[in-house]
């Protein structure tokens, strides 16, 4: 079975701020794939990321990057110099070659920037 | 192509009334899933299609619940006898296997 894990429910930051969000997976296939989507009040779910198995490169991406570490089985997300628009729900997600690649998400993190 | 629809947006129903919520995929994909996201959870799989073939169904959905992908195009999903457990934000997303999944604004049911 395959599970994720986010710790932190919840992270309130001030504009400007760099903020990290932690994501713990487990899994015992090989071939797998890690996501990140934001959900914000609207309630749609934006894709953000998309990492296989295979690819520990670290991406950067604008204002955000992520850190892949397999000997830690993390995927973690760090968005720099938050504004008031990144206030939203982030969903780590995980599938699974075993899984037929069904995605499995963690409880998410609620970020908050105050302006 | 305009992405994953799904309708209605927002749904209000009387506890045992039945619903039925409609999602429209990316037309190349090929694979078209249904989740059920609950306040403060993630989004928790309910079944899948790939094409018009019905792949899996959780054991979260009870036999109030049928999804059905006729012609392996859009796809509907009824709940019959709706109870007030029931009231969440309903996920469509659509995929080719391994890809990146695009998913839909959600329909958000309260059952009242």
């Amino acid at each position: 079975a395959q599970k994720v894990t986010q710790a932190q429910t919840e992270i309130s930051v001030v504009e400007k701020e760099d903020v990290t969000l932690d994501c713990v997976y487990e899994t015992r296939d090989t071939t797998y794939y890690l996501f990140w989507y934001k959900q914000p009040p609207s309630g749609e779910l934006v894709f953000l990321i998309r990492r296989n198995s295979f690819d520990e490169q670290n991406e950067i991406s604008g204002r955000y990057s992520w850190n892949f570490q397999k000997s830690t089985s993390s995927f973690n997300f760090t968005i720099t110099a938050s504004q008031v628009v990144d206030s939203a729900v982030y969903f780590c997600a995980l599938s699974v070659l075993s899984n037929d690649y069904k995605l499995s998400f963690g409880a998410g993190t609620t970020v908050t920037v105050r302006a | 192509d305009t992405g994953v629809s799904q309708d209605p947006r927002h749904k209000i129903t009387k506890r045992g009334q039945n619903v039925t919520f409609r999602c429209d995929p990316i037309s190349e994909h090929n694979r078209l899933y249904w989740y059920r996201q609950t306040l403060g959870q993630g989004p928790e799989f309910l079944t899948y299609f790939q094409n018009e073939a019905q792949l899996e169904k959780s054991r979260l959905l009870s036999d109030r619940f049928s999804a059905e992908r006729p012609k392996g195009s859009f796809s509907t999903l009824e709940i019959q006898r709706t109870e007030q457990g029931d009231s969440a934000m309903y996920l469509c997303a659509s995929s080719h296997p391994g890809d990146g999944y695009t998913f839909g604004s959600g329909t958000r049911l309260t059952v009242v």
